[in-house]
């Protein structure tokens, strides 16, 4: 049961425009947002985070927006560079079941290509 | 320093070998988690130690034993592993185990490709 689904499995961009990644979610107990970065045999690289009392967080070329009532988070990478190429991830943070405890639920990720 | 290490980087191990993975933190973060990644999948969570002891196991074959030496050190105890065992596994800290905020920024290390002949 995927709590956090990623339906685009790639996207490609030509450098200089925008990205645009795309997250939906179906718990409505998740209350903070992530987005990590991965290249191939790397672990995946935190990348930008957003707390579910905000609706917009931003960190140089990369914002992140969140709409709670449609469960939907996106990120926007502006402008795009052949760097950014990658796999993306989004995560979601709730409280384990019965617990303090917190864990994430990821996406299964978007490969991004920016293309020169 | 936002830095996790992982050791080894790679690893062949046959199904009777025990071996060892390695994973170190100077963050001063109170939490650490394995997980194991297969190709073009999410992450899946393992196992989470929260304060040096283990608070979650996801259910994980017990061909797999986590342990948490002290708040800067986790290993993971490989032993009578299977094929479909091989996959990259990662280690990952954050602040504090505890959900919301900030406490769930987790930092992931390189991880160790793992292969299982």
């Amino acid at each position: 049961d995927q709590q956090v689904k990623q339906n685009s499995p790639s996207l490609s961009v030509q450098e200089g425009r925008i990205s645009i990644l795309n997250c939906d979610y179906t718990n409505s107990m998740f209350d903070y947002f992530l987005w990590y970065k991965k290249y191939p045999a790397e672990g995946p690289t935190f990348l930008i985070s957003i707390s579910s009392i905000k609706d917009k967080n931003e960190d140089g070329r990369f914002t992140v927006f969140l709409n709670k009532s449609a469960k939907h988070l996106s990120l926007h990478i502006v402008p795009s560079q052949p760097g950014d190429s990658a796999v993306y991830f989004c995560a979601a943070s709730t409280f384990v079941r019965g617990s303090t405890l917190g864990r994430l639920y990821f996406g299964r990720g978007t490969q991004l290509t920016v293309w020169p | 320093d936002t830095e996790v290490t992982q050791t080894p980087k790679h690893l062949v191990m046959g199904m009777t070998n025990k071996k060892s993975l390695k994973c170190e933190q100077h963050m001063g973060h109170r939490a650490m988690y394995w997980y194991k990644q297969k190709a073009k999948k999410p992450p899946e969570l393992m196992f989470v130690y929260s304060y040096e002891k283990l608070s979650i196991n996801e259910s994980v074959p017990s061909r797999f034993s986590p342990e948490c030496p002290n708040s800067s050190l986790l290993n993971l105890h490989l032993h009578a592993l299977q094929p479909e065992d091989s996959a990259l596994y990662l280690c990952a800290s954050s602040q504090g185990p505890a959900a919301g905020q900030g406490n769930n920024e987790q930092y992931f290390g390189p991880g160790t490709r793992l292969t299982v002949t």
